[in-house]
Parts: C-alpha cells; sequence; structure tokens
C-alpha cells in the first residue's frame, strides 16, 4: 500500500515564529487531506488540497502532486496551534502519516 | 446535519468481553472509513465501506473483528473476546465520494481491564 512519511516528527516553536511541516507519499494519490487533532481527539479538517495551494488565514498549503509532496505552512504560530497535525491520502482507500507534534510556546 | 456521530464516545470494558461501535456518518455519504489510534500514533487503517459493500479489511483487522454497514447509512464495528491491546480510540470517517472531503467523527475510547 501507499506509504505516507511527515516530517519532522516533532517541532517546538516560540509563538510568532512561522513553521513548515512536509508530507512525502509513495505513489499518485487522488486527494491529499491536513488536519489537526485537538486535544480530544477529534480530527480537526484543514484542507482538503489534491493538488495546487490553498489558504485560510494563517495557514497555507501546497500540493506538488507529481513530485509527491505536500507542505502546510503556519505563519505567526500562537499557542492554540500546538497538538498533532497530519496529513492523509487517498489512493483506493485513505491512510495516514504518523503526524508532526507542535508545540507552541508562549 | 450534524456532521459524523459516534457513540458510544467511551467505553470501559473487561477482558474476554464484546463490544460494538455505532458510526453515523454525514447524511448521503456514500464512502465510510474506520480506524484505530493508540497513544503518540497515526491513525491506523482498518476497513472502508461504499455504500452498503465493505471494499478492504486491514490486516491489521483479526478475526476478533468485524463490521457492517447493512443498508448503507449507519456502520457498526464489532470486536469480540477483547484483549487488551485493543484499548484504543476508534475512529469513524465518511466522505461523499473516494475524491471528496472526508470528515470524522469525535471518537470511541476504548479501555480493556
Amino acid at each position: 500500500g501507499i506509504q505516507v512519511e511527515q516530517s519532522p516528527p516533532d517541532l517546538i516553536l516560540q509563538e510568532g515564529a512561522n513553521s513548515t511541516l512536509r508530507c512525502n507519499f509513495s505513489d499518485s494519490v487522488n486527494n491529499l487531506q491536513w488536519f489537526h487533532q485537538n486535544p480530544w481527539g477529534q480530527l480537526i479538517n484543514l484542507f482538503y488540497i489534491p493538488s495546487g495551494t490553498k489558504q485560510n488565514g494563517r495557514l497555507s498549503a501546497t500540493t506538488v502532486a507529481t513530485e509527491r509532496y505536500s507542505l502546510l505552512y503556519i505563519s505567526s504560530s500562537q499557542t492554540t496551534d500546538s497538538g498533532v497535525y497530519f496529513c492523509a491520502v487517498t489512493e483506493n482507500d485513505m491512510r495516514f502519516g504518523a503526524g508532526t507534534r507542535l508545540t507552541v510556546k508562549p | 446535519d450534524t456532521g459524523v456521530s459516534q457513540d458510544p464516545r467511551h467505553k470501559i470494558t473487561k477482558r474476554g468481553q464484546n463490544v460494538t461501535f455505532r458510526c453515523d456518518p454525514i447524511s448521503e455519504h456514500n464512502r465510510l472509513y474506520w480506524y484505530r489510534q493508540t497513544l503518540g500514533q497515526g491513525p491506523e487503517f482498518l476497513t472502508y465501506f461504499q455504500n452498503e459493500a465493505q471494499l478492504e479489511k486491514s490486516r491489521l483487522l483479526s478475526d476478533r473483528f468485524s463490521a457492517e454497514r447493512p443498508k448503507g447509512s449507519f456502520s457498526t464495528l464489532e470486536i469480540q473476546r477483547t484483549e487488551q491491546g485493543d484499548s484504543a480510540m476508534y475512529l469513524c470517517a465518511s466522505s461523499l465520494q473516494r475524491d471528496t472531503e472526508a470528515f470524522f467523527g469525535q471518537g470511541t475510547r476504548l479501555t480493556v481491564v
């Protein structure tokens, strides 16, 4: 099956810093999503982005499907951005990476 | 529409007992996925349905696990003879079709004692 790798596994930032999270995948996919998992365990949709670039406030994402990677950018990070970020790709079923745990310190 | 709904939110059971979880997808969503997540790990794929048809089942899913979606609407996930290793968060997601955005429920946290 398709392999999904996320980097870095852990990231610690000061409030106000910018960050880039990466998702690599091993084969062609039909779609790609980024999620943020809240402290109660629910996965919150950030972006549905099979290709191209999207922006939502301080967050933006870019997927280059031909090169099999996606990037999630967080600008001017806030403590509320802390948590685990997952990318998930769909070929036939939907598969997740191991996540990036982001800690934003005040 | 209130999104994907999972019931119960929490379940504590004794080893050896059977448990059943329910997932109600977003109305008219044809695809329904089940995942298991343990602490510090990403969600692991268990199985998925296209309408009432179960199209794929992970090798992680032992014979003690079974899932159904009898009318193409809600789904159930049953674990027979639970073991301590089954303790995890069980997540359900739905999407309109394969190539559309998926949405998750709040999960069912299972603790086997």
